[in-house]
């Protein structure tokens, strides 16, 4: 079975401080892992994703991730937060075959806040 | 620009109704997924379609129902018999049944008065 924790509801940053948010996952197929992020009142967008090859992603905004099979971990992380940074951040985790499709497996979110 | 759309982004119902929510995508997507968002739960699924005409329930189906009669199209219904029907509802796509990437449109508010 698919999950995926994400260690702590809320993290609070003050601008310029590196942002770090963590996600741990569990998978019984090779692992394509995902961050997105939501505004309040909004749908989601894909931050980053890792399906295979380079361990370290890049994704949009500045942000970056790392998976680390040993670990089971694809933390998120930006080196200096800006206010537009606070937000809703969700990981997920390809899920396992259900009726021959992968169904994603989502946390519960973190909610990123900002201190001027 | 392609996407999804989403309509209405609020509405209010009254108990005992059945209301209808609208997702359509322009993507040329083959899958589509209806969640349901509550404070501090995360996102969980109702629903979800692979191909027209066929769809299967997630982990929170009762009191919902859903049609495919189109690639672009997969309207969600409250019905009457979803006891607290009160959240957000978010409509998203994949390419296709592989795992990939979804792509959400920016969710309907529905409130019970």
């Amino acid at each position: 079975a698919q999950s995926v924790t994400q260690l702590g509801s809320h993290v609070s940053v003050s601008e310029g401080a590196l942002v770090l948010l963590r996600c741990n996952y569990s998978s019984s197929v090779p692992p394509y892992l995902f961050w997105y992020v939501q505004y309040p009142n909004q749908g989601l967008q894909l931050l980053l994703k890792y399906t295979t090859g380079a361990t370290l992603v890049k994704g949009i905004n500045g942000f970056e991730a790392e998976f680390k099979k040993s670990e089971t971990s694809f933390h998120l992380t930006k080196p200096s937060a800006h206010m537009s940074d606070a937000a809703e951040y969700f990981c997920a985790v390809r899920g396992g075959l259900a009726g021959g499709s992968y169904i994603p497996t989502f946390g519960r979110g973190t909610s990123l806040i900002v201190h001027p | 620009d392609g996407g999804i759309t989403q309509s209405p982004k609020y509405l209010f119902r009254k108990e005992g109704q059945n209301v209808t929510l609208s997702c359509e995508q322009n993507l040329n997507h083959d899958a589509m997924y209806w969640y349901r968002q509550d404070p501090g739960q995360g996102l969980r699924l109702i629903y979800y379609s692979q191909i027209v005409n066929d769809f299967q329930k997630g982990d929170i189906a009762e009191g919902y129902s859903v049609s495919r009669e189109k690639k672009e199209s997969f309207p969600l219904t409250v019905t009457s018999a979803q006891k607290n029907p009160t959240a957000f509802y978010l409509c998203a796509s994949t390419v296709d049944r592989g795992g990939n990437e979804q792509f959400f449109g920016p969710g309907t508010r529905l409130t019970v008065l």
